[in-house]
């Protein structure tokens, strides 16, 4: 039973576009959502964080929202530009079980 | 860069070898975590630790264990490598439950 779901593996943007990459959960418990990025043969890359008190959260050209009834957050890259390029993952976590469950990623190409 | 290491970056072991790889921290977080990444299912937790001698399972577990004897080392044993083992595992490091996880530079193991 997947409990985070990126339903796109793919989406491609113009330069200078916005980016909306979404993410949805079963689990109504979750109360944290991190969203990653990932270049080829590196490491994930903490982009940004959104806690279930909030609905959205803003860091320069990233903004994540949260729709806690709808159980989805997405999150978006304005404008986007070709270094952003990449694998980008959600994952939830419930306070107090140590861990994060992660979405399945879903790949942005960013044309110049 | 949050200072994580792992070892080995890449091996090409056999079934049925044994495998262990290493998570290096020097941040002194008190969370560690093990993931591996496929192709479709994105990051998948194997084992966590929130402290030293204290690990527990995570969604993909079986075939292997871990050990956390010092705060800075996590050690993940395949016992015996099948090739389903074959996979990119990557090291994850954070302060306290639901903090931002920093990830190591992964490993990628390949089962013959």
């Amino acid at each position: 039973d997947q409990q985070v779901k990126q339903n796109s593996p793919s989406l491609s943007v113009q330069e200078g576009r916005i980016s909306i990459l979404n993410c949805d959960y079963t689990n109504s418990m979750f109360d944290y959502f991190l969203w990653y990025k990932k270049y080829p043969a590196e490491g994930p890359t903490f982009l940004i964080s959104i806690s279930s008190i909030k609905d959205k959260n803003e860091d320069g050209r990233f903004t994540v929202f949260l729709n806690k009834s709808a159980k989805h957050l997405s999150l978006h890259i304005v404008p986007s530009q070709p270094g952003d390029s990449a694998v980008y993952f959600c994952a939830a976590s419930t306070s107090g079980t140590y861990k994060y469950i992660f979405g399945t990623g879903t790949r942005l190409k960013v044309l110049a | 860069d949050a200072g994580i290491t792992q070892s080995p970056r890449h091996k090409v072991t056999e079934t049925g070898t044994p495998v262990t790889l290493r998570c290096h921290q020097t941040e002194n977080h008190r969370y560690m975590y093990w993931y591996r990444q496929d192709p479709g299912h994105g990051l998948r937790l194997i084992h966590y630790s929130y402290g030293v001698k204290d690990t527990d399972k995570g969604e993909v577990s079986d075939g292997y264990s871990v050990s956390r004897s010092k705060t800075e080392d996590f050690l993940l044993t395949l016992e015996s490598a099948t090739s389903s083992q074959t996979s990119v595992y990557f090291c994850a490091i954070g302060r306290n439950d639901q903090e931002t996880q920093y990830f190591g530079p992964g490993t990628r193991l390949l089962v013959l």
